[in-house]
């Protein structure tokens, strides 16, 4: 099967600016998780969705970030305005639903300068 | 909440040699997931073994085992015959069973393989 695809690999912007990710999941999986890797330590769920619904966004700071999944396939994450401290690594993961294993991307590497 | 901690930042092993990782969790739950993720710089997680708290049997696969200690709250990974391909930064995890199944991992270690 194929995997979990996101996109870009790799995002350099200036703080202030605004940059999105896209996440496309494994085919059937209902389940999207973003998380976010920052250097050195381990990844920290920012949203979850269930189809095109949001289950859980507790730890996704809304004044800057959101994301979406209008159509319960593919998703995009965005940050705006961006800030020095979102430099990390955001990884997508997918799974058939919120019991079965995550399946991760490799994800995207952003640095804000 | 529950935590997961990972006391050892970075480990060596000889390729061909049995290195363990450690990790401990906090929860006041009884019925739960572990995991042990592998991340190559690839960055991609890669799930290497998983372990359902209400199963006293360790789980293996292949190479790779766990000591499971569910009073102890302790889940470590055995790599038995490391090879080169296993350096990697390896996270454990937990998973609950309450709403959303939420996964929560450790800070990870750095495993090096020398040859």
């Amino acid at each position: 099967e194929a995997g979990v695809a996101q996109s870009p690999r790799y995002k350099i912007i200036e703080k202030r600016q605004s940059v999105a990710f896209w996440c496309n999941p494994i085919s059937g999986h209902a389940t999207l998780y973003w998380y976010q890797q920052i250097l050195g330590q381990g990844p920290k769920l920012l949203i979850q969705f269930q189809n095109n619904g949001v289950v859980d966004d507790s730890q996704l700071p809304k004044d800057r970030f959101s994301a979406e999944r209008l159509k319960g396939v593919d998703s995009t994450l965005k940050i705006q305005p961006a800030k020095l401290e979102d430099s990390a690594v955001y990884l997508c993961a997918s799974s058939l639903d919120n019991r079965d294993v995550r399946r991760f991307g490799n994800g995207t590497r952003l640095t804000v300068t | 909440a529950q935590t997961v901690t990972q006391s050892q930042p970075e480990m060596s092993v000889q390729e061909a040699e049995t290195v363990t990782l450690s990790c401990t969790y906090d929860t006041s739950e009884s019925d739960y997931y572990l995991f042990w993720y592998k991340q190559p710089p690839s960055r991609q997680m890669i799930l290497v073994i998983r372990q359902e708290a209400y199963k006293q049997q360790n789980a293996t696969e292949n190479r790779f085992s766990v000591n499971f200690q569910k009073a102890a709250k302790s889940f470590s990974l055995k790599i038995s015959d490391s090879q080169l391909g296993d350096a990697a930064m390896y996270f454990c995890a937990y998973r609950t069973l309450e709403y959303g199944n939420k996964l929560v991992f450790g800070a990870g270690t750095i495993l090096r393989v020398k040859s």
